[in-house]
């Protein structure tokens, strides 16, 4: 069954350094989609990237990264020169099939806390 | 562009009370969801929907209705309100196109059933 795990429950990093978010996921499809959203304390949800499976490179987004390891089955999301915004729930997603069908699988999160 | 709209922000009911989750999107998206996040826990799919008359069942349906009768609405019904649906509620949309398919949520309702 399809499933998103994510290990860290919570996370530190200090102003300026970059930290990584763990995520892996299970699927039998060979085409999905995986997503990183972002929730402040305000309580909403705010994409910051995507990658699709057949991807070959990493996607990137400004200072945020997705190191896709396709056959280890993880997407971690690499955010550089951490600030203080930063600090939030960050939620991994996937899709699966190789479109959209309004249907994401969600991680249970990880809080990360940037320290000045 | 409002993005999507939810309403209300915060509602509070009894047990066995009915009540409507408004959920509406200005951006002529095909796809809209419902979700449901609950503490510790990552966000559940409750229903979604492909178009308008088109509905279907995600993981944790039981207790809700949804129905779509316009593109831009998406409305959820709890039925007969349980403590066990005391939660934040999400509505999100999302266009029928080659991916990224991304998700755009709204700003969700937070629901307490006494």
């Amino acid at each position: 069954a399809q499933k998103i795990t994510q290990t860290q429950p919570g996370m530190f990093v200090q102003e300026k350094e970059a930290v990584t978010l763990d995520c892996t996921y299970d699927t039998s499809d060979q085409s999905y989609g995986l997503f990183w959203y972002k929730q402040p304390s305000s309580g909403e949800m705010i994409f910051l990237i995507y990658q699709g499976s057949y991807d070959e490179q990493n996607a990137t987004e400004g200072r945020y990264s997705l190191n896709f390891q396709k056959a280890r089955k993880s997407a971690n999301l690499v955010i550089s020169a951490s600030q203080l915004g930063d600090s939030a729930m960050y939620f991994c997603a996937m899709r699966e099939g190789g479109s959209n069908t309004g249907k994401l699988i969600f991680g249970q999160g990880t809080t990360l806390q940037v320290k000045p | 562009n409002a993005g999507v709209t939810q309403t209300p922000k915060f509602q509070v009911l009894k047990t066995g009370q009915s009540m409507t989750l408004q959920c509406a999107q200005d951006m002529n998206h095909e796809y809209m969801s419902w979700y449901r996040q609950d503490p510790g826990m990552g966000l559940r799919l409750i229903h979604y929907s492909v178009g308008a008359g088109i509905t279907d069942q995600g993981e944790v349906p039981n207790g809700y209705n949804v129905s779509r009768s316009t593109t831009e609405d998406f409305p959820l019904r709890l039925l007969s309100a349980a403590p066990s649906q005391t939660s934040v509620y999400f509505c999100a949309s999302s266009y029928r196109g080659t991916p990224p398919d991304t998700q755009y949520f709204g700003p969700g309702t937070r629901l307490t059933v006494l």
